[in-house]
This record gives C-alpha cells, sequence and structure tokens, in this order.
C-alpha cells in the first residue's frame, strides 16, 4: 500500500458523459500527478499539481481538466467522453517539488466508456 | 522530447534463473533519473530501482541491479535468482532534472513471466 488513494476504483460510463476521479496523496505530500495507461498510448503523463497550483502539462485533452484543493486531494475531470478514453487512470504523489522526490503510485482508477 | 524504448515486448525464464530486461532513452539532457517500475497484475505501480545519471556506479537493491551505459543510452535491468512474484509488467522511465517539472516518460513495458 502506497498511502496513495483514489475513488472510485471502476468507472463504467457512457460516451458523451462527464466523470471526476478523485485522489488523496499520502500524508505531508504536497505534488500531485495524473497518469493514463491505454493499450493505444501507453503510460503517459498529463498534468502534476503542487500545493494547490498546476506545475506542468504533458498530453492532457482539452476535454480532460483537472485541480489540487487546499486538502491537497486532487481531482481529474474528464468530459465528452470518447471510447478511447477508457484506460486506467493513476494518482501518484511525492513529499516536494524536485526529481530526487520518489513518486508513489495510488492503485488507479479503471474507466471504461461504452 | 525524451523517449524511451523496450525492445522487449515478452520475456520468460525458469525460477532462480536471471533474466536481463533491455531499455533505451533518447534525450539531449544530461542531468536526468531513470528507473524501472514493476505493475504485477494488481496494476499496481511499484518503484523497484532508480539511477542517478551523474552518478557512475550502477544502482542495485537485493536481487535486482542496472547497467546504465550513459553514453550509450543504455539502462538494463538484471533481475538475479527470479522468483514467481517477479513475474509482472516492468516499465523504464526518464525524468529529467527538475524542479517543478517532475514528469515521468514511460516505455511501451516488458511482461515478464517466470515459470516454476
Amino acid at each position: 500500500d502506497s498511502g496513495v488513494t483514489q475513488t472510485p476504483k471502476h468507472l463504467i460510463t457512457a460516451t458523451g458523459q462527464r466523470v471526476t476521479l478523485r485522489c488523496s496523496p499520502r500524508s505531508g505530500d504536497l505534488s500531485v500527478y495524473w497518469y493514463q495507461q491505454s493499450l493505444d498510448q501507453g503510460l503517459q503523463f498529463l498534468i502534476q499539481y503542487y500545493n494547490g497550483e498546476e506545475r506542468a502539462k504533458g498530453n492532457i485533452l482539452e476535454r480532460f481538466s483537472a485541480q489540487q484543493f487546499p486538502d491537497l486531494h486532487s481531482e481529474l475531470n474528464l468530459s465528452s467522453l470518447e471510447l478511447g478514453d477508457s484506460a486506467l487512470y493513476f494518482c501518484a504523489s511525492s513529499v516536494d517539488l524536485g526529481s530526487y522526490n520518489e513518486q508513489f503510485f495510488g492503485p488507479g482508477t479503471r474507466l471504461t466508456v461504452l | 522530447a525524451q523517449t524511451v524504448t523496450q525492445s522487449q515486448p515478452e520475456m520468460s525464464v525458469q525460477e532462480a534463473e536471471t533474466v536481463t530486461l533491455s531499455c533505451t532513452y533518447d534525450t539531449s539532457e544530461n542531468n536526468y533519473y531513470l528507473f524501472w517500475y514493476k505493475q504485477p497484475p494488481s496494476r499496481q505501480m511499484i518503484l523497484v530501482i532508480r539511477q542517478e545519471a551523474y552518478k557512475q556506479q550502477n544502482a542495485t537493491e537485493n536481487r535486482f541491479s542496472v547497467n546504465f551505459q550513459k553514453a550509450a543510452k543504455s539502462f538494463s535491468l538484471k533481475i538475479s535468482d527470479s522468483q514467481l512474484g517477479d513475474t509482472a509488467m516492468y516499465f523504464c522511465a526518464f525524468m529529467k532534472q527538475s524542479f517543478g517539472n517532475e514528469k515521468l516518460t514511460f516505455g511501451t513495458g516488458t511482461r515478464l513471466t517466470i515459470i516454476p
């Protein structure tokens, strides 16, 4: 158990819908990362937040958005869902900024778009 | 942009044997970190080992060791005395040295099966 929690574990929805994935980082961790793992694209970095502020963006679609709240939990919002958005979405956290800090991954949320 | 290549989609080895997983990467950065992550059937991503590019000495963690060749941009993982619990997908990953953009770039993975 990494200490990072993600809810829900599984999510099944239809095309065109909107969903919210939630992540609680390890206690004391200020930095949160979102990654997408799909059959087509592999593991891809989406976005990073640090203490409530966006710090880095990867290949995140405009239909996707994220935020980190004052209590440091983060949410990833996916809208106008398409079949290709079906994937495992991971959240990771680290104690601070800096490459030397290990990223601890949550168990992931499996999203299925029908 | 950095790229990470894992040329072995699948590998299998007998229990207790040694296996080496290959990884090459491309970058123009001089300071960076390299990682091997393990993803067992549970899907949890687990850090196996990491290497700082400025360190010449290869990293070792118990039965896991790496062969880091900076000039060749090669970063292989050796698993000694393999165990059934080592069965998993293994991902090689790259991160440039940064303070504020700690993006991990992953390879496509190698599916390793340990045969009893």
